[in-house]
């Protein structure tokens, strides 16, 4: 079945110290998103690419990059994670539909924890 | 700044129940709106999407409203099930690749 894949599906790692997370997709998707989402709060919209043009949020911190090596894969790097960063991080696909965006399909998410 | 609101945050119903979620938006130009469900510590699966020019969609037990112009969207379950039971965010596409989620409203269906 065509999908959205992340790994890990829980990853630990102590504050500063660099993590990679890694998106996988096999729907042949323009778009791919990264968001973040902390314990009862609204997703929240880290970056995109739409192919290879990446497109950061103006509040997104420098702490955060991201990398697509080609059209399956997109990773986002944390380079030195602080106690705020710990969050359910989602990746999300898009094809350019009518609308800008169409709809968004997601993985199943990995989520941070920082000691 | 566009901003959305889901009320309530949480609602607990007797399985059997119609029920409606809401959801606002502050600024009515978007492109479509969009329900999805959260289950606890997985993934969004896209539920409806609205297009703007669009007034409703429904999918089996589901429909969703769109009104624009007074920047709201409802999502009715009909015959709630206990497995209808998780969080439900509502998200407007705003153009430019950007969508702003909801909060989010926490159902659950007593069996």
């Amino acid at each position: 079945d065509a999908m959205v894949i992340q790994n890990p599906r829980y990853q630990v790692t102590q504050f500063g110290k660099p993590v990679t997370l890694s998106c996988s997709q096999t729907l042949n998707h323009n778009v791919m998103y990264w968001y973040q989402q902390k314990s009862s709060q609204a997703p929240k919209l880290l970056f995109h690419y739409y192919d290879k043009d990446f497109n950061n949020e103006a509040d997104t911190p420098d702490n955060f990059q991201s990398r697509r090596p080609n059209t399956s894969f997109c990773f986002l790097d944390i380079r030195s994670p602080g106690l705020g960063d710990a969050a359910m991080y989602l990746c999300a696909t898009s094809g350019l539909g009518a609308s800008s965006t169409d709809t968004q399909y997601f993985g199943p998410g990995t989520r941070l924890t920082v000691l | 700044k566009q901003e959305v609101t889901q009320i309530p945050a949480a609602l607990s119903v007797p399985e059997g129940e119609n029920l409606v979620l809401n959801c606002s938006f502050t600024d009515s130009a978007i492109y479509n709106l969009q329900w999805f469900r959260q289950d606890p510590g997985k993934g969004l699966t896209s539920l409806l999407l609205i297009q703007s020019s669009q007034r409703e969609q429904t999918s089996g037990r589901l429909n969703a409203s769109l009104d624009k112009s007074s920047g709201r969207s409802t999502l009715y379950i009909a015959a709630s099930q206990p497995g209808d039971s998780a969080t439900y965010l509502c998200a407007v596409d705003t153009g430019g690749f950007k969508t702003i989620f909801g909060a989010g409203t926490r159902l659950f269906v007593k069996a």
